[in-house]
């Protein structure tokens, strides 16, 4: 069925540093990937989104991409802050309504 | 905040208990979801309303029924749960159903329930 893997499950960097957090999915119809920041005690809220019609896109520190021939897409964000230290997860849309979330990242930034 | 508000924040329940959860949004959206959060696990989707009308059940146990009196409003009742039904309970909602322009979810800051 539909899957979406999401790596690493933790990463810490050190302040300053870039982090990158990689998923894969399995449907091809997918059209439409999302990121999400969950912030302890808080839902999910989402930061930056791609579509598939783009390879690439940029928000201040932080950027997304996007490999359809592979089913890969990327998060990078640069210059980590600590209030980066969030769990991020990523989603694809198969074109339907269904997304589908990888499991998240728990993401650490050491001052 | 988001727009989309949950209450109630934490709950704890018996078994036997029945309660529902709340899940209100001020962003004029059409379509509204029900997920639920467990540690270590991806958020599973349990239900999808669009226009006030069901159309997904993801095998969702009946012991979880879902009401949605009009697109503003999101309701999850509970009764007999498990244990294992503990979770972060997370109403999100979004202009139109997913893949298209104005698709993105906006979630609410959830419900902790504790099944004891």
């Amino acid at each position: 069925g539909e899957n979406v893997e999401q790596h690493p499950s933790t990463l810490s960097v050190q302040e300053g540093d870039s982090a990158v957090i990689k998923c894969t999915y399995s449907d091809s119809a997918s059209n439409y990937f999302p990121w999400y920041k969950q912030e302890l005690g808080k839902g999910p809220q989402l930061i930056i989104d791609i579509r598939s019609n783009v390879g690439e896109k940029k928000d201040q520190r932080i950027a997304v991409t996007l490999n359809k021939t592979a089913k890969h897409f990327s998060l990078h964000i640069t210059e980590t802050q600590p209030e980066d230290s969030a769990v991020y997860f990523c989603a694809a849309i198969p074109g339907g309504f269904k997304t589908i979330f990888g499991a998240g990242t728990r993401l650490f930034v050491k001052a | 905040e988001t727009g989309v508000t949950q209450t109630p924040r934490h709950l704890v329940m018996g078994m036997t208990n029945k309660k529902s959860l709340k899940c209100e949004q001020h962003l004029g959206h059409n379509a509204m979801y029900w997920y639920k959060q467990s540690a270590k696990k991806p958020l599973e989707l349990m239900f999808v309303y669009n226009f006030k009308e069901q159309t997904e059940n993801n095998s969702v146990p009946s012991r979880f029924s879902p009401e949605c009196p009009n697109s503003s409003h999101l309701f999850l009742h509970l009764h007999t749960l498990q244990p294992e039904d503990s979770a972060l309970y997370l109403c999100a909602s979004s202009q139109a159903l997913g893949g298209g322009l104005n698709t993105e979810a906006f979630f609410g800051q959830g419900t902790r329930l504790t099944v004891v």
